[in-house]
């Protein structure tokens, strides 16, 4: 069974630092990774994607990718209260895309 | 932007009706699924599909089936609706080939069974 393991939370933060969500997989034939964020009873909508080991900077998002510790993170600098939201770590090979259960991030003013 | 569309966009109805929900795109896209999502819960793959012809069961057991007669098209269908079958249902499609396709999802059908 593939398997992506979130922390749950809720991750708080302040307004302005940077929250840092992580994410676990499983497969290690896994070859694409992708971060959706999902507003409270909206739908998943695609933030960032990873393929390759090491950095990926996009405004105020870098997702990071490390496949040796099949492990992935998403950094979001100078947060800001509309970031607040569930951040959903998906993982493909092959197969359908596996979906983490989600990190609910809380960016306090 | 992703054009994928879904309806209704909210459904209530009786127990025992039969429901089809819509879910359309317009990017050619091969692979589309449905998931069921509780709030505040996780999604869960119920059914996918490759191609016209082409329909698999996902990760949760689901009542529900679906049809891919065309490729734009990729309805599922209760056939006898519950109190358990409250949930969100949401549609997604990705480009066929390499896995490196991200999903796009529809917004949703909302559907509460009295």
């Amino acid at each position: 069974q593939k398997e992506v393991e979130q922390n749950s939370g809720p991750l708080s933060v302040p307004e302005g630092a940077i929250a840092s969500l992580n994410c676990t997989y499983s497969d290690r034939g896994s070859q694409s990774f992708f971060w959706y964020r999902q507003y409270s009873g909206k739908s998943p909508e695609l933030i960032m994607f990873i393929y390759s080991n090491g950095d990926k900077e996009d405004g105020r998002f870098t997702a990071q990718l490390n496949k040796a510790s099949q492990y992935v993170s998403l950094l979001i600098r100078d947060s800001q209260p509309s970031d607040s939201a569930t951040y959903l770590c998906a993982v493909s090979g092959n197969t359908p895309l596996v979906f983490g259960k989600g990190t609910r991030l809380s960016v306090i003013a | 932007e992703a054009d994928i569309y879904q309806t209704p966009r909210y459904l209530v109805i009786g127990t025992g009706k039969k429901i089809t929900l819509e879910c359309s795109q317009t990017m050619g896209h091969d692979k589309m699924y449905w998931y069921q999502q509780d709030p505040g819960m996780e999604l869960h793959l119920i059914h996918y599909s490759y191609g016209v012809n082409s329909t698999e069961k996902g990760d949760l057991s689901s009542e529900s089936t679906v049809s891919r007669i065309r490729t734009e098209h990729f309805p599922l269908t209760l056939e006898s609706a519950r109190p358990s079958h409250t949930s969100q249902y949401l549609c997604a499609s990705t480009q066929q080939g390499s896995s490196n396709q991200p999903q796009h999802f529809g917004d949703g059908t909302r559907l509460s069974i009295l």
